[in-house]
């Protein structure tokens, strides 16, 4: 499997219901990144958790990070057609090149 | 500026030619990183620049591929001889400044399509 890999690779809920995608990795990370796309176009940052970090909140989003199992979860509460998107986590390998996976790609069906 | 902007948007060619892509980052970002993305799938680094520094170019996949950042502002891309499976989103972002712990700021992305 390759560094920053998602899954699911897809993933249909009903509006209202709670996402949860999730993330493994190869390597010792600093931090790990995640990051929405929308409509194939640029990605938007979220949220960012330090390896430090057990667990870390942003509005409606909350994230995990277990180092021992090289893996983050991405939890999205109370979810709205407007969070249909691909969901990406992102980490560093060999200095400074992020390595994004290949995405879960989320649909909410209102 | 408001964001990372990208020009064009959308780039029809014919196989052989050559293409020109720009990326205008955010102002004061000192780094600058490009990206493939095919449809459906991940991110595929192509090439960094920081500052002043040689940039990383391990993620060019063959010698067709160039970019350049001029004054450490605007970045172009250059494609020579495109091929069909050149086809993609090339996405540029940039951050206030290297390492892990920067976001990145995406533009929206050139769509290039190779007939």
């Amino acid at each position: 499997s390759q560094q920053g890999e998602e899954d699911p690779q897809a993933l249909s809920i009903q509006e209202g219901e709670n996402a949860t995608m999730n993330c493994s990795y190869k390597t010792s990370i600093n931090n790990l990144q995640w990051y929405r796309q929308n409509s194939g176009r640029g990605l938007v940052h979220l949220i960012l958790i330090r390896s430090n970090e057990r667990e870390k909140h942003s509005g409606r989003l909350r994230v995990t990070l277990d180092t021992s199992k090289k893996s983050s979860s991405l939890l999205i509460t109370a979810s709205r057609a407007a969070d249909t998107a691909s969901y990406f986590c992102a980490t560093i390998l060999y200095g400074q090149n992020f390595v994004f996976g290949p995405g879960t790609r989320l649909s909410v069906l209102p | 500026g408001a964001g990372v902007s990208q020009s064009p948007s959308n780039k029809v060619t014919e196989k052989g030619k050559d293409v020109e892509l720009r990326c205008d980052p955010i102002s004061g970002h000192t780094a600058l990183y490009w990206y493939r993305q095919s449809l459906g799938q991940g991110l595929e680094f192509l090439i960094y620049f920081q500052g002043n520094s040689a940039p990383d170019k391990s993620g060019l996949p063959s010698d067709r591929f160039s970019a350049e950042r001029t004054g450490g502002s605007v970045s172009t891309l250059t494609i020579q001889r495109t091929q069909q499976e050149d086809s993609a989103v090339y996405l540029c972002a940039s951050s206030l400044a290297s390492g892990e712990y920067n976001e990145q700021f995406f533009g929206p992305g050139t769509r290039l399509t190779v007939l």
